[in-house]
């Protein structure tokens, strides 16, 4: 079964660091989407993406992220100064179309700010 | 989007059924209603979708009333691998790009 690849697994960072998280989606995926979850809380959308533009974002993904698609397998979050309410899991998702049923999620990446 | 209301916990032995209702009064006439699993330090897996009546497929079977305002997740002989927290999820074209999950049902099966 095709995966979301998501390195590293877990980051740890000081604050006020850049960190970039990876990701590398199904490979006939059209769609690419950020979410997160802060320990004990709630999935939470950050942004979602297609066709090389960010097509929604959430109150979350303010000017500190940006995502990137370097080329044509990584899509990439960055966070720029990083803050201590940064610390979540942060999942990468694709989809082949738009529609709840196609998300196929990644295992995550631990982002731990120090 | 429609709000949903799942309760926060179920608990469940080995090889019984589980039914997980969801409420979603406000569900619009293009809205679908899909469930996610998500195991602890993982992302939510896809689990079933469904417009109306009744959807199976070889995890789950998803129930839908005429009035669409609940679903009932329902998982045939549980395992201890199904302890996991799923959630329910309403929407139609206007959330395609943003899923939005909620607190979710925190389901433990025990031996």
């Amino acid at each position: 079964e095709p995966e979301v690849t998501q390195t590293p697994s877990h980051q740890v960072t000081q604050m006020g660091q850049e960190v970039i998280l990876r990701c590398v989606p199904i490979s006939n995926h059209l769609y690419f989407y950020w979410y997160r979850q802060i320990l004990g809380q709630k999935v939470e959308f950050l942004v979602s993406f297609y066709n090389n533009e960010i097509s929604e974002k959430s109150e979350i993904f303010d000017d500190q992220f940006s995502v990137e698609r370097p080329d044509g397998s990584n899509f990439t979050l960055k966070i720029r100064s990083t803050k201590l309410e940064d610390s979540a899991m942060y999942f990468c998702a694709s989809s082949e179309g738009q529609g709840f049923y196609g998300y196929t999620f990644g295992s995550g990446t631990r982002l731990t700010v120090v | 989007l429609a709000k949903t209301t799942q309760p926060i916990s179920m608990d469940s032995y080995e090889g019984q059924e589980v039914n997980i209702t969801c409420s979603h009064n406000n569900i619009a006439t293009n809205d679908y209603i899909t469930w996610y699993q998500q195991f602890p330090s993982q992302g939510p897996r896809f689990i079933i979708q469904g417009y109306k009546t009744k959807v199976t497929n070889e995890v789950a079977s998803l129930f839908i009333p005429a009035d669409r305002k609940s679903s009932t997740l329902s998982l045939p002989r549980v395992s201890l691998s199904d302890t996991a927290v799923y959630y329910c999820l309403v929407g139609g074209t206007d959330s395609w790009g943003k899923l939005q999950f909620g607190a979710g049902t925190q389901v433990v099966v025990t031996p």
